[in-house]
């Protein structure tokens, strides 16, 4: 079992639904909870991070923790076009972190 | 803004050369990591470091090694270049305590990356 496993891709949303994208982890002394978002032919960069259960939102993005099921979402909000990209869960604990293989989103206008 | 570079964007070398892929970052962050990113693969940690001369194996260390003199540089050499080591390499950075603006400690900040082909 992977100790990061994300939702299989790839996923396909029309322009303005909202997208779900799951991730699940293995290791119950995860602290920090990241998502990055790699457009294709770059490089991954931060765009959410959540360390205490609930939800947190920025704007269209919304990060859902919870530590009991050890689960980490993301909702997109009003999916554009340019949110269509691979995103990637990272969990981090003692300095390091361990990312899932990540999810492909298209957001079709 | 945090800046990670890579010495290259793209590189071809022949099997058993060996390669070195640098990476500088310029805010004072302790911890480095080089990754491999293959598809369907994910990213994969290959070597870490937490302070300089310092270095930790990642999770698919073989075949590489890595240096860091000062804290600024993270090198990744291939000792003999095999083609399964065709690749994405990224490099990242993070700071251990609590980050600037907010971001919290752990955020990794990647370099552009080099994309190698061993032929």
């Amino acid at each position: 079992q992977k100790e990061v496993e994300q939702n299989s891709g790839p996923l396909s949303v029309p322009e303005g639904a909202i997208a779900s994208l799951n991730c699940t982890y293995s290791d119950r002394g995860s602290q920090s909870f990241f998502w990055y978002r790699q457009y294709s032919g770059k490089s991954p960069e931060l765009i959410m991070f959540i360390y205490s259960n609930g939800d947190k939102e920025d704007g269209r993005f919304t990060a859902q923790l919870n530590k009991a099921s050890q689960y980490v979402s993301l909702l997109i909000r009003d999916s554009q076009p340019s949110d269509s990209a691979t995103y990637l869960c990272a969990v981090s604990g003692a300095g390091k972190s361990t990312f899932g293989d990540g999810t492909t989103l298209t957001v079709k206008p | 803004d945090v800046k990670v570079t890579q010495s290259s964007r793209y590189l071809v070398k022949r099997t058993g050369e060996k390669v070195f892929l640098e990476c500088v970052q310029d805010m004072d962050h302790e911890n480095m990591f080089w990754y491999r990113q293959d598809p369907g693969l994910g990213l994969r940690l290959i070597y870490f470091s937490y302070d300089v001369k310092m270095k930790e194996k990642g999770d698919i260390p073989e075949g590489y090694s890595v240096s860091r003199e000062k804290k600024e540089r993270f090198s990744l050499i291939l000792e003999s270049a095999s083609t399964n080591q065709t690749s994405m390499y990224l490099c990242a950075s993070s700071f251990p305590r609590q980050g600037t603006a907010g971001t919290p400690q752990e955020t990794q900040y990647f370099g552009p990356g080099t994309r190698l082909l061993v032929l």
